[in-house]
């Protein structure tokens, strides 16, 4: 079955600092979602990527699918405290356009002021 | 983004009772929800994708009578978990698919405690 890894599972940075996360898949990925979620709470959709090599930005994040379609990365630019929380990359699962996604297993992001 | 809203968002309830959750669609109408679950500090896990109109379809190892999944609208979709033991406590979360397929929005989510 298809599986995605997320690296780090956390990470503290220091308030401006630039940090990636990365989400790998053992198959190949068909629509690739970032979400960011605080504790507890519903998840927020960031963005999506469907094609190889692509790559797309809002604000200060930037998210990148590789040409082989298997890895994606996610970068935040000069981090805030308000980018604290988890971000779960999700996958369309399968080939198939059926809208089920499966999850990573979050990556936990503290800014220290 | 469209809305998807969620009620309750907390709920605790005893040991064998049942307890519904509903799912709705704000601002645009949903065929397809689908339901989750997060157990703390663990990703989200596919339950079931439910279809208005029709039966749901449950992942492997999800006990279809023990979360019955009703869609009776277009933008609403209800989750009861029946006789509820504490292993049930969770976060469960839904999420329904807007004009296309590429377009997944989710609730906010609801607790349930099972004492």
């Amino acid at each position: 079955s298809q599986e995605l890894e997320q690296s780090p599972q956390s990470l503290i940075v220091q308030e401006g600092k630039n940090l990636t996360i990365n989400c790998t898949s053992s198959k190949t990925l068909y629509g690739l979602y970032w979400y960011k979620q605080k504790y507890g709470e519903g998840l927020i959709f960031l963005m999506m990527l469907q094609k190889g090599g692509e790559e797309k930005s809002h604000e200060k994040i930037t998210a990148k699918l590789d040409e082989k379609k298997q890895q994606s990365s996610l970068h935040i630019t000069a981090s805030q405290p308000s980018h604290a929380g988890i971000y779960l990359c999700g996958a369309a699962h399968g080939s198939g356009n059926t809208g089920k996604l499966i999850f990573g297993q979050g990556t936990t992001l503290q800014v220290k002021p | 983004g469209a809305v998807v809203s969620q009620h309750p968002s907390w709920v605790i309830c005893k040991s064998g009772t049942s307890v519904k959750i509903e799912c709705r669609s704000l601002d645009f109408q949903a065929t397809t929800m689908f339901w989750y679950r997060q157990f703390p500090k663990q990703s989200l896990m596919l339950m079931a994708t439910s279809n208005e109109g029709s039966k749901a379809t449950y992942e492997q190892g999800v006990e279809k009578d023990k979360f019955l999944i009703n869609h009776a609208s277009l933008t609403l979709s209800t989750l009861t978990v029946t006789s509820a033991h504490p292993e049930d406590s969770s976060f469960y979360i839904c999420s329904a698919i807007g004009r296309k397929y590429n377009e997944q929005f989710f609730g906010p989510g609801t607790r349930l405690t099972v004492l």
